[in-house]
């Protein structure tokens, strides 16, 4: 079993939808939450981090983590064309860090 | 874009030689993480360093060698090539040690094809 399941898609929205991405994991040793967008043929850009249970909204993106399902979740609202990339959600523990294998994500205009 | 640059952008090696990839980190920060994504999955941690000494390590044989040097830069090192190792290499460098890693700031990447 890998340490962080993330559906690849790919997933395709209207403009102004609502997007939900999600990951689960099995290392309850995980504290940092995080997830990136990467545009093609650029590095993964950091969105957003958590580091708790709960809801941490920034803009048009909110990231939730449930710790006792062992399951994040990002949304984004009013979707944009910008927002066409692959998502990256990412784990960090002690001194080991893990990504998922990313969801591609087209906003159609 | 972040302040962290890589080179060269693309390199093609043949399998069985070796290969040496650098990265230059964000002014002020102290802490570098290599990965290896392979084409249509996540990057993988090959290993991260603080300050000049190896401080955490993913799942890559022994091939995979870093360095850091005082001004935070760092090299990748790659020994006997093979086809498998063909993949982009990205750097990302943080502020304050392995804690700091939700704040990592990544690089474009090198791609690498092997032969």
């Amino acid at each position: 079993q890998k340490e962080v399941e993330q559906d690849p898609g790919p997933l395709s929205v209207p403009e102004g939808a609502i997007v939900s991405l999600n990951c689960t994991y099995s290392n309850s040793a995980f504290q940092y939450f995080m997830w990136y967008r990467q545009y093609s043929r650029k590095g993964p850009e950091l969105l957003m981090y958590t580091y708790s249970s709960g809801n941490k909204e920034d803009g048009r993106f909110t990231a939730q983590v449930d710790k006792s399902s062992k399951y994040i979740s990002l949304f984004i609202r009013d979707s944009q064309p910008s927002d066409s990339a692959t998502y990256l959600c990412a784990m960090s523990a002690r001194n080991q860090f893990y990504f998922g294998t990313g969801t591609s994500l087209t906003v159609i205009p | 874009e972040t302040g962290v640059t890589q080179s060269p952008t693309h390199l093609i090696k043949t399998r069985g030689q070796q290969v040496t990839l650098r990265c230059s980190s964000q002014s002020g920060h102290n802490t570098v993480s290599w990965y290896q994504q392979a084409l249509g999955q996540g990057p993988q941690f090959i290993f991260q360093y603080y300050r000049e000494e190896e401080n955490g390590r993913g799942n890559f044989p022994p091939r995979f060698s870093g360095l850091q040097f005082p001004n935070y830069s760092s090299e990748l090192n790659v020994n006997a090539l093979e086809l498998d190792d063909s993949a982009l290499y990205l750097c990302a460098s943080s502020a304050t040690g392995f804690r700091a890693q939700e704040t990592q700031y990544f690089g474009p990447g090198t791609r690498l094809l092997v032969l």
